[in-house]
């Protein structure tokens, strides 16, 4: 069936640390791949997507690969900042939008 | 900036009252959702349309109902809130028919408390 698997948080690290968060799906076909950002007491935003297997999505700082061989779309960032502490969703839409369970990265200065 | 707006952003409401989450999108889409997102931050389909006049049951069996009579407008209703329905309600619109490439846009979020 259609499923996004996210790992599990909280992730906690210092600033200026590297990240990964990593995404596997299972889909029918070759979706978009979308990377959301909620930050506390807010709605989903948009952080990134990639259309097509190995499109990068990048936006402030942040990047994600669409592996179709792997079925993943890992997010990174090189140098977290205090303010990147939010919670992440990994999804795709297939008639419906599929969202991971999120993961909640706490960056400490 | 997103243009989908949900009223009220917090509600406080005692058991048994009637209440109504209002969504609004300004971006003509015929795709609408409300999401539940428990405390675990994990989100629920709990209702969705393909546009006016189309209202389906999510994922998540919920006792709220909707409605869709203008493209632009979404609400929720409880009849009769009770305490389980205490959560953060996320409302978000979507293009509807350009295959899988449209992302969704969310509203700020209703958070309900049932007292």
């Amino acid at each position: 069936g259609n499923s996004v698997t996210q790992m599990e948080g909280p992730v906690t690290l210092s600033e200026e640390a590297f990240l990964t968060i990593n995404c596997t799906y299972t889909a029918t076909g070759y979706p978009s791949l979308f990377w959301y950002v909620q930050y506390p007491g807010e709605g989903l935003q948009l952080l990134l997507k990639a259309t097509k297997a190995d499109d990068k999505g990048s936006n402030k700082g942040f990047e994600a690969t669409y592996r179709k061989e792997t079925t993943s779309f890992h997010l990174e960032k090189g140098s977290v900042q205090v303010s990147d502490s939010a919670v992440y969703f990994c999804a795709y839409n297939f008639n419906k939008f599929y969202f991971g369970s999120g993961t909640k990265l706490n960056v400490k200065p | 900036e997103a243009d989908i707006y949900q009223t009220p952003r917090y509600l406080v409401i005692g058991t048994g009252k009637k209440i109504t989450l209002e969504c609004s999108q300004t971006m003509g889409h015929d795709k609408m959702y409300w999401y539940q997102q428990d405390p675990g931050m994990e989100l629920h389909l709990i209702h969705y349309s393909y546009g006016v006049n189309s209202t389906e049951k999510g994922d998540l069996s919920s006792e709220s109902t909707v409605s869709r009579i203008r493209t632009e407008h979404f609400p929720l209703t409880l009849e009769s809130a009770r305490p389980s329905h205490t959560s953060q309600y996320l409302c978000a619109s979507s293009e509807y028919g350009r295959g899988t490439n449209t992302e969704a846009f969310f509203g700020q979020g209703t958070r309900l408390t049932v007292v």
